[in-house]
């Protein structure tokens, strides 16, 4: 089993919907999750953090973490072509799923 | 502040030669991170110091591998006889970890790119 584990797409959806990215991790002792995205070609940047059971939002996006079931999603509401990119889970700043690409399609 | 950068941005070289990469994190920024990105995974961690002191490293990090953070500014990443293998996207990261009002974010470099051929 991988420490982090993701989807990896594409996940396509229509310009204006929302997009759900979920990622598990295995270590139940995790403490700081974080969502990144990465443009091609780019380096990743730093979407959100949560470190707490429950939805933490920020603009269009709301992360949520569930730790007794080893689980944390990203949604993005509102979705635009300019959000396609792939994004990245990441478990103790250190463990990184291997990514999710979202396409917006107009 | 500019940000993190990282040189040389791009590198080729033969199997066999050593590689060394530069990181020059946000000023005071506690934390630094390396990562390996090959194309279509995640980061892959490689080693973190906090201030000068290096805390953590991989253990798949090869022995060819070393970082170094002197005075806990910049950072230097070594890669002796490389290889193929060792072909990559090398990321730096820095971030103000675990001192009061700190977010905890990393903010990556633009990251070196290795060719080993």
């Amino acid at each position: 089993q991988k420490e982090v584990e993701q989807n990896s797409g594409p996940l396509s959806v229509p310009e204006g919907a929302i997009a759900s990215l979920n990622c598990t991790y295995s270590d139940r002792g995790s403490q700081s999750f974080f969502w990144y995205r990465q443009y091609s070609g780019k380096s990743p940047e730093l979407i959100m953090s949560i470190y707490s059971n429950g939805d933490k939002e920020d603009g269009r996006f709301t992360a949520q973490l569930n730790k007794a079931s080893q689980y944390v999603s990203l949604l993005i509401r509102d979705s635009q072509p300019s959000d396609s990119a792939t994004y990245l889970c990441a478990v103790k700043r250190v463990i990184f799923g291997t990514g999710t690409r979202l396409q917006v399609f107009p | 502040d500019t940000g993190v950068s990282q040189d040389p941005r791009h590198k080729i070289t033969k199997r066999g030669q050593n590689v060394t990469f530069r990181c020059d994190p946000i000023s005071e920024h506690n934390r630094l991170y390396w990562y390996r990105q090959t194309l279509g995974q995640g980061p892959e961690f490689l080693t973190y110091f906090q201030n000068e002191a290096q805390l953590e490293k991989s253990r798949l990090l090869s022995d060819r591998f070393s970082a170094e953070r002197p005075k806990g500014s910049f950072s230097t990443l070594e890669i002796q006889r490389t290889e193929q293998g060792d072909s990559a996207m090398y990321l730096c990261a820095s971030g103000d970890v675990g001192r009061e009002f700190s977010t905890g974010e990393l903010f990556f470099g633009e990251g070196s790119r290795l060719t080993v051929l």
